[in-house]
């Protein structure tokens, strides 16, 4: 299986902050990564798919990027509704695998 | 619009069986495979395993290999996830996705159930 490693676990961070998480991927595999943003006692949401497409309604202000085993989710400018927890997850092979989480706390 | 409403919590005991549903509208059921993904209190995402309504096929997780059944019903949108042999370390919020398969950027679990709970307790 595909081992998925984020960094940091959590992350503290001020409103119109930029911050960026982590993902490494325990082997290539190209593009196919996905971001999901999961507030407390809901269901995870989508964000970027492929490493770098924002799925539709999502502000711009969120951003991916990377190819073969590193990538990277940026958010540009903090806003209070971003304080959540993001997972990376690959979908180039079964089984698909996901992050740890990255928990974003307000500083 | 799209959406998968699941079937309320649930408290088994141990060595017991817990089937949750998971009941689609806003788009063709049978055009896109359901996953099921769980996530333990405080803990991170875990996938089971999928099926296609179309042809019925199913793929799981080596771990649930064995105890785990997905199903579904084409008539009513609703797909099925059994697992059998609960132990407290099922103990967990059980999710559905739909998966959308795009032809260059992979797949990606786009819509997502509410998520049941299934508590295990003796």
């Amino acid at each position: 299986d595909i081992q998925m490693t984020q960094s940091p676990s959590s992350l503290s961070a001020s409103v119109g902050d930029r911050v960026t998480i982590s993902c490494r991927a325990s082997q290539s595999i190209s593009r196919h990564l996905n971001w999901y943003q999961q507030k407390p006692g809901k269901a995870p949401k989508l964000l970027i798919f492929g490493a770098s497409s924002l799925q539709t309604e999502v502000p711009s202000r969120f951003s991916g990027s990377g190819s073969g085993t590193d990538f990277t989710l940026t958010i540009s400018s903090l806003q209070p509704e971003d304080f959540a927890i993001y997972y990376c997850q690959q979908s180039h092979s079964r089984p698909s695998t996901f992050g740890q989480g990255t928990k974003l706390q307000i500083k | 619009q799209v959406q998968l409403v699941q079937s309320g919590a649930e408290v088994k005991k141990p060595g017991a069986s817990v089937k949750v549903s998971c009941t689609a509208s806003g788009y063709t059921f049978s055009s896109y495979d359901i996953n099921w993904v769980r996530q333990a209190t405080g803990q991170g995402l875990e996938w089971m395993g999928w099926m296609n309504p179309y042809s019925a096929s199913t793929g799981y997780a080596q771990k649930f290999q064995g105890r785990v059944t997905m199903t579904r019903n084409t008539s009513i949108s609703t797909a099925y996830m059994e697992l059998n042999s609960l132990s407290s370390e099922d103990t967990a919020v059980y999710y559905c996705a739909r998966l959308f398969v795009r032809k260059t950027s992979g797949s990606s679990f786009d819509f997502w159930g509410q998520g049941t709970l299934v508590t295990v307790s003796s």
